[in-house]
């Protein structure tokens, strides 16, 4: 299994200029999420979807759009990146079973530069 | 707001020594932990998951749950150079979703 991979690993971006960050799975995990993480912080949620189809907002949402069409992809969305999206973003998921809440596998991150 | 606090550090401790790491949360409902390690540059990783009161071993890592007093610490025995990272608490609240709260992680430094 290649667990949770991410696309691309680095990317450079011009201010108002947009972009998809693209995350498989391949553990027919339930549960997907969208981390950024910024120098010395820790992990803010900006989306997370508990199944196909269905997707809710998380700690810091805006400037971000996520759709979940299939169980393994949850691509990330940027509209007019801005610098203050400068960041590390990692994609993660999870399996709920028997009400038993299991850890997050991460993929490897994709770190953005807005300039 | 349900919160989960780390102390930022670094801490550092000297190899072959037992560092501590503690992590307190305020949801008296908080139903399972994990301790996750991330290196610099790199994504978390799971050490240690914990669901109930108690001491759960593995390896040279213990974690301890004490939901009275509402704290999760891990303990790594031992301690090499190699250890030296950042190390995440992760609390599932109280609620239906599976949404882990995040401390912001304790700096460890493991000097030869």
């Amino acid at each position: 299994n290649a667990g949770v991979t991410q696309t691309p690993k680095f990317r450079i971006l011009k201010i108002g200029q947009s972009m998809t960050l693209q995350c498989t799975q391949d553990m027919n995990h339930n549960y997907m999420y969208w981390y950024r993480q910024d120098p010395g912080m820790g992990l803010k949620l900006i989306y997370y979807s508990v199944g196909a189809g269905i997707t809710d907002k998380g700690e810091v949402p805006n400037g971000y759009n996520v759709s979940r069409s299939t169980t393994e992809d949850f691509p990330l969305r940027l509209e007019l990146a801005a610098p203050s999206q400068t960041s590390v973003y990692f994609c993660a998921s999870s399996q709920t079973s028997g009400g038993v809440w299991n850890e997050q596998f991460f993929g490897p991150g994709t770190r953005l530069t807005v300039l | 707001q349900k919160e989960v606090e780390q102390n930022s550090g670094p801490l550092s401790v000297p190899e072959g020594a037992i560092a501590s790491l503690n992590c307190t949360y305020s949801d008296r409902g908080s139903q399972s932990f994990f301790w996750y390690r991330q290196y610099s540059g790199k994504s978390p990783e799971l050490i240690m998951s914990i669901y109930s009161n108690g001491d759960k071993e593995d390896g040279r890592f213990t974690a301890q749950l004490n939901k009275a007093s509402q704290y999760v610490s891990l303990l790594i025995r031992d301690s090499q150079p190699s250890d030296s990272a950042t190390y995440l608490c992760a609390v599932k609240v109280s609620g239906g979703s599976y949404i882990p709260t995040f401390g912001r992680g304790t700096s460890l430094i493991v000097h030869p």
